[in-house]
């Protein structure tokens, strides 16, 4: 049991470039989140989803897209990176009241 | 909106020393409140929670009590270690959203 998993670990991007960010959980658990976390701050909430192929915009959704085609992967998809979107991703699973975090990707966009 | 409050840090604890972290929060109906722990490069771990008015939840020497009349969850030890140096965030559940505060870091010295 893994619990959840993300991929990469550290990613540089250019400003304008694309890339997807992995989340794979297999607790089967139907509710996932991503999360960004700025230095100094809290999580913000930025997409979430109840189950495979319901998704819904959490606090700061601008930029980024997901998807849910199956209950274990939630990815994220940065489509034109930009500097504000450098910080720490985080996503996690929900099962009842706790929630499961991965151990987070760290994302620069130079 | 819903949003959580806590106390900005850092704080410095000598070991055996008292803990607390205030946490305040504003939530239409009636949330389920949350402490959740972050040591250094890893996601959120849940530390304790309480899902209704006057609920104590405790974990590992902390706890925290739901009060409804000051909307408040203050976490307390009473004895830290060094162990327990790291970033705590209070965090409201409300509908299928987490609401996370900004983070307290703690660091206890021997």
């Amino acid at each position: 049991n893994a619990g959840v998993t993300q991929t990469p670990k550290f990613r540089i991007l250019k400003i304008g470039q694309s890339m997807t960010l992995q989340c794979t959980q297999d607790m089967n658990h139907n509710y996932m989140y991503w999360y960004r976390q700025d230095p100094g701050m809290g999580l913000k909430l930025i997409y979430y989803s109840v189950g495979a192929g319901i998704t819904d915009k959490g606090e700061v959704p601008n930029g980024y897209n997901v998807s849910r085609s199956t209950t274990e992967d939630f990815p994220l998809r940065l489509e034109l990176a930009a500097p504000s979107q450098t910080s720490v991703y985080f996503c996690a699973s929900t099962e009842g009241y706790e929630q499961f975090f991965g151990p987070g990707t760290r994302l620069t966009v130079l | 909106g819903d949003s959580v409050t806590q106390m900005e840090g850092p704080v410095t604890l000598s070991e055996e020393a008292f803990l607390t972290i205030n946490c305040t929060y504003t939530a239409t109906g009636y949330p389920s409140l949350f402490w959740y722990v972050q040591y250094p490069g890893e996601g959120l771990q849940l530390l304790l929670k309480a899902t209704k008015a006057d609920d104590k939840g405790s974990n590992k020497g902390f706890e925290a009590t739901y009060r409804k009349e000051t909307t408040s969850f203050h976490l307390e030890k009473g004895s830290v270690q060094v162990s327990d140096s790291a970033v705590y965030f209070c965090a409201l559940l409300t509908g299928n959203q987490f609401y996370f505060g900004t983070g307290t870091s703690l660091t206890v010295i021997p």
